[in-house]
């Protein structure tokens, strides 16, 4: 069975303090692992999807990297707008999950000013 | 916005009773997906539909029913409804089986 980890549960950043969110998984046959960010009472926002060890995407102050066992977000010099929840999920290549996304419980981000 | 739209926002029932609720997938997207979020189980998924058809089930309750109608919108049917199906349910939808973008949730409280 497919299983994600997210740590820390909880990080409290000061504004300009850079830090990396983890992303542990466990799959049979990874065919992609996709971080989100999910504001209170809000669907989740796609923002990164990484394929393969040793691939990197970047977007503003957020830099997602892959190796074969877990994922980092690294966020720099990070805001007081970039507080949310960052949710890590992983998709399983064959079988007949298809689509399916397999969460971690996420990383609930406080950057205070 | 990511063009996904659920309806309604709000939904507040009694135990025993059913509902549905109603996605409409972003223009183009054939994959429509279910998920169910609460405090304590996170993010869980409960069932895709590629073009009108079933593709993969999570552990969606045999309570829970959905079907995808030839225009591509969605609805999950959830009857007899207990406390603990209390949750945000979240419909998305992807153009083939990557990227999956979210609508803005269906916030369930059973009574």
């Amino acid at each position: 069975e497919d299983q994600v980890t997210q740590s820390p549960e909880a990080l409290r950043l000061q504004e300009g303090e850079s830090s990396s969110l983890n992303c542990s998984y466990t799959v049979s046959g990874l065919r992609g692992l996709f971080w989100y960010r999910q504001d209170p009472g809000k669907g989740p926002e796609f923002l990164f999807t990484l394929y393969s060890a040793g691939e990197e995407k970047e977007k503003e102050r957020l830099k997602a990297t892959l190796t074969k066992k877990e994922s980092f977000l690294h966020i720099t010099a990070p805001k007081p707008e970039d507080s949310a929840t960052y949710l890590c999920a992983v998709q399983t290549a064959g079988g007949t999950s298809y689509g399916k996304l397999t969460f971690g419980q996420g990383t609930i981000l406080t950057v205070h000013p | 916005d990511s063009g996904v739209t659920q309806t309604p926002k709000h939904l507040i029932t009694a135990t025993g009773q059913r509902v549905t609720l109603r996605c409409s997938p972003r223009s183009g997207d054939l994959s429509v997906y279910w998920y169910q979020q609460s405090l304590d189980q996170g993010l869980q998924f409960l069932i895709q539909y590629y073009n009108g058809e079933e593709r993969a089930k999570g552990n969606i309750l045999e309570r829970f029913s959905a079907q995808q109608f030839p225009d591509l919108h969605s609805e999950l049917n959830l009857s007899s409804l207990e406390l603990g199906d209390s949750a945000l349910y979240f419909c998305a939808s992807s153009v083939d089986e990557g990227e999956q973008f979210f609508g803005p949730g269906t916030r369930l409280t059973v009574l």
